[in-house]
């Protein structure tokens, strides 16, 4: 399998659960990104990794705990989610000031 | 800072031409540009790394002033397929490496035929 596959593609949690997504990229780049996009926002970045470090963090709230154990896979594990954390999370995957391929996404809906 | 996207909307007849406009009010390492249609994932068009730079391939291509930090796209007769909304993502002078993008809201771009 080719590019950047994200699972799952859609999820639905309560406030109190915990849950992770997985993101992996298959085209040999070694940065990683999470994205969010809300319904009314533009695209956020969230957590940058580049070689399995993380070299940047948007000032997200500590519910979302990021993961990188190489680098083809990415996790984002949550927790303790609010409503408004419902969103399509987004990873992405690039090579140093290349172009970012994009996964498909998960759809999260926080109940 | 998030960049600014104009127009926010634009409908188009089928051949016609469209500009897309992006302007930062910081200094500019790059600009990238991507295409998303409902309910998929942000699709790359371009990147554009230097000053005075100007990228294409068919019928779209995109240009970059660093000095007055904007970037626009452009799209010429165009097509059916080009509907969606276009993002322009950037990355500021002081990055280079991996930098994660910061985003525009988006320009939404119907095509009728």
């Amino acid at each position: 399998e080719t590019g950047v596959t994200q699972t799952p593609r859609h999820l639905v949690m309560g406030m109190t659960n915990k849950k992770s997504l997985k993101c992996e990229q298959h085209l040999g780049h070694n940065a990683m990104y999470w994205y969010k996009q809300s319904a009314k926002k533009p695209l956020e970045l969230m957590f940058v990794y580049n070689f399995k470090e993380q070299t940047e963090n948007n000032s997200v709230p500590s519910r979302f705990s990021p993961e990188c154990p190489n680098s083809s896979h990415l996790f984002l594990h949550l927790h303790t989610l609010q409503p408004e954390d419902s969103a399509l999370y987004l990873c992405a995957s690039s090579h140093p000031d290349r172009e970012q391929f994009f996964g498909p996404g998960t759809r999260l809906t926080v109940l | 800072q998030q960049p600014v996207q104009s127009p926010q909307a634009v409908i188009l007849r089928e051949g016609e031409d469209a500009v897309i406009n992006c302007s930062s009010s910081k200094a500019l390492y790059s600009v990238h540009w991507y295409r998303q249609k409902h309910g998929e994932a942000p699709v790359f068009l371009m990147i554009l790394l230097k000053g005075g730079e100007q990228k294409g391939h068919d019928k779209i291509s995109a240009s970059f002033n660093e000095k007055k930090q904007q970037s626009s796209l452009y799209l010429t007769a165009s097509q059916l397929s080009y509907s969606g909304t276009y993002f322009c993502g950037t990355v500021s002078v002081s990055g280079g490496g991996a930098d994660g993008l910061t985003f525009g809201k988006g320009t939404h771009l119907i095509i009728q035929p």
